[in-house]
């Protein structure tokens, strides 16, 4: 059965610094995986969506990466500001149209 | 605006009182979904639907109904709610293949409490 896991659970950065997110799962046949921000009380904003035959994609400050061989994925956040705080979530999906196992998150706080 | 829509946002209920909350998409998305969100648990699948009148179980449905007779409408029931069913819910939609171009949607949530 596929874990996801994301460490650390929190994470707490100055304004300004680069700094990378870390998610990993079991098994590495996957379909895609996606990067997810949750603003407290808030529902889920899809960041980002790697297809399982892609290594990296880009939106603005984000970088994620992917290795499926490793079972790993980076979201790499590029001059953090106070407005990044959020919880991030790494979820994967299996194959098409199948559910998302979600890690339980990194919690980022960046202080001003 | 493509929007997944949730309702309630805040529900009180006690043991036993059905209840329903709905969901509603403006994408023509095949695939919807229902989650909750616990402490400690993270997201959990419920149920899940590839289209209309198909659903299949998540890792979590026991003392949860879903429905599918329209493409866009996807609401969750309890029959008979009970207080370990207190949480987070969120409901969510793409196409089946879930491209780039089509990421997962959530709606805001619905928080749920049983008393």
């Amino acid at each position: 059965k596929q874990e996801v896991t994301q460490i650390p659970a929190a994470l707490s950065v100055p304004e300004g610094e680069n700094l990378v997110l870390n998610c990993s799962f079991t098994d590495s046949a996957i379909y895609n995986l996606q990067w997810f921000r949750q603003d407290p009380g808030k529902g889920l904003t899809s960041l980002l969506l790697i297809q399982s035959s892609q290594r990296e994609q880009t939106s603005g400050r984000l970088n994620a990466s992917l290795d499926k061989s490793s079972g790993r994925s980076t979201l790499y956040i590029a001059a953090s500001q106070p407005g990044d705080s959020a919880t991030y979530l790494c979820a994967v999906r299996g194959q098409a149209g199948t559910a998302l196992i979600f890690g339980k998150g990194t919690t980022l706080s960046v202080s001003s | 605006e493509a929007q997944v829509t949730q309702n309630p946002r805040y529900l009180i209920t006690v043991t036993g009182k059905k209840l329903t909350v709905t969901c509603s998409q403006n994408m023509n998305h095949e695939y919807m979904s229902w989650y909750r969100q616990d402490p400690g648990l993270g997201l959990r699948q419920i149920y899940y639907s590839m289209n209309v009148e198909v659903t299949d179980k998540g890792d979590v449905p026991e003392g949860y109904k879903v429905s599918r007779k329209e493409k866009r409408n996807f609401p969750l029931i309890l029959e008979s709610p009970s207080p370990n069913q207190t949480s987070l819910y969120f409901c969510a939609s793409s196409t089946i293949a879930g491209t780039s171009n089509s990421p997962l949607h959530f709606g805001n949530g619905t928080r749920l409490t049983v008393t």
